[in-house]
């Protein structure tokens, strides 16, 4: 219940083209789920976040598409350039009132290749 | 600001050793995470702390400790390594502001890379 499950495992796209990579939840107390990038060599950066209470948040070229009842989002990257070739994780946390705590639950990843 | 910044960045070690790494949290930041990172497990979360208390733990065994000091500065230990404790270890750091609708953002640093040989 604890699991994100993300998909595709790996994605190559061409220059211009849109990038989707979904992901997958069981634990409904989930209700904060943020996108990473990750570069080789590079910790993972914050690229968009967004809360079960919206069901869409674009933030230039990035977008999150999230459905409460599949218990399902989805990040859709427009017009896809070679230098947003990296790794994305998908994450997902619980946070109770009083103490927004620090644990993320991360799906596998997805490698993104943008072919010039 | 300077970033949250972790040390060493790489550590070879040999099996039955222990290892502690350090990581400095942004400035500011109260909350400081850990994460090992393997191409086959992932990412997965291994402890939080906050005001120099653990506040959140994940599932690995109590060969896997940390602690943080008054200045939110973090270090890391593992005991007796196994192979399976090569990957790369993560910290991100957090203002953690609490009662707040959406977290604060976290915030990695680049990482420990250790080996177990």
């Amino acid at each position: 219940q604890q699991q994100v499950k993300q998909s595709p495992q790996s994605l190559i796209v061409q220059k211009g083209g849109i990038s989707i990579i979904n992901c997958a939840y069981e634990n409904t107390a989930f209700d904060y789920f943020p996108w990473y990038q990750q570069f080789p060599g590079k910790g993972p950066a914050l690229l968009i976040a967004i809360r079960p209470d919206v069901s869409e948040k674009k933030e230039g070229r990035f977008t999150i598409s999230f459905n409460k009842s599949a218990k399902q989002f989805s990040l859709h990257i427009m017009d896809s350039q070679p230098g947003d070739s990296a790794t994305y994780f998908c994450a997902a946390s619980m946070n109770s009132g009083s103490s927004n705590t620090g644990k993320l639950i991360f799906g596998q990843g997805t490698t993104l290749q943008v072919k010039p | 600001k300077a970033g949250v910044t972790q040390t060493p960045r790489y550590l070879i070690k040999t099996r039955g050793q222990q290892v502690t790494l350090s990581c400095s949290p942004i400035s500011g930041h109260r909350s400081v995470s850990w994460y090992q990172q393997t191409p086959g497990q992932g990412l997965q979360f291994l402890f939080e702390y906050f005001s120099e208390t653990q506040r959140n733990k994940g599932n690995f065994p109590g060969r896997f400790s940390g602690r943080q000091f008054s200045n939110s500065r973090s270090e890391m230990n593992v005991s007796t390594l196994e192979l399976g404790d090569s990957a790369l270890y993560l910290c991100a750091s957090s203002y953690s502001r609490g009662g707040a609708k959406t977290p604060d953002t976290q915030y990695f640093g680049p990482g420990t890379r250790l080996t177990v040989l």
